[in-house]
């Protein structure tokens, strides 16, 4: 069975570096058909796609937050970290990560998050 | 940067009825799109991906199509449980971006 599962701090002040961490399970980090993503969702808003680590460690990351955010992952340890830093209120939203199947088809790959973790929410308040 | 659009914003239909949502990008990505549904509270769930094609234990009244700029996502005889927000997702151009999503109501 595959599983992602969230994990981190509920409340970060303003300013602030948060760190979240995802643990998967059921598939390697090191498998070269999937990937890890992370996504937000402010409350009551769309999803947000942040960033994105492959199995051969290659990243992609949004552009609007490229320079406050840091995807890595430890395959040893069945997980992906991303480090969002300068927190701030509009920061405030569930943190999702999912893995990203990637599917090769006619000289291309297609991709879709088809596993996606529970989410954890994260507000920032001073 | 790709932009992807969503229409409608909200689309009001019965149980049984047929639902038919549209997905625009701002400049072609092939066949490169993914949907998801999103119910309250919940995690997102991969309907389709490569435009057309179901991802696993997904109902064949889930359809997908389209390619470059163009996609639909049709749910033919809408059940209770397909009431939610629905997204697109382009992945032909990186990073990949979301629509802003399709309430479907009763």
């Amino acid at each position: 069975q595959v599983t992602l599962k969230e994990s981190g701090p509920v409340l970060v002040k303003p300013t602030e570096t948060l760190t979240l961490t995802c643990t998967v399970s059921g598939f390697s980090l090191g498998n070269v058909r999937m990937g890890v993503a992370w996504i937000r969702q402010p409350p009551g808003k769309a999803l947000e796609w942040l960033a994105h680590i492959f199995s051969n460690d290659e990243k992609s990351y949004t552009t609007s937050l490229r320079r406050r955010l840091t995807i890595s992952k430890d395959t040893s340890k069945s997980q992906v970290v991303l480090i969002v830093t300068n927190m701030d209120p509009v920061d405030t939203a569930t943190y999702y990560c999912a893995r990203t199947k990637i599917v090769p088809a006619a000289g291309t790959y297609y991709y879709g998050m088809d596993v996606w973790g529970q989410g954890t929410t994260v507000t920032v308040s001073s | 940067e790709i932009v992807v659009t969503q229409s409608p914003a909200t689309l009001s239909v019965s149980p049984g009825e047929r639902a038919t949502l549209s997905c625009r990008a701002s400049q072609s990505v092939g066949s490169n799109l993914a949907w998801y549904q999103q119910k309250p509270g919940q995690a997102p769930r991969l309907l389709i991906y490569g435009a057309s094609t179901r991802a696993t234990d997904i109902p064949a009244r889930f359809s997908g199509s389209g390619s470059g700029t163009e996609f639909t996502l049709t749910i033919s005889s809408l059940q209770s449980g397909d009431f939610a927000v629905y997204y697109c997702q382009q992945f032909n151009k990186w990073p990949p971006a979301f629509g802003q999503g399709t309430r479907l109501e009763n």
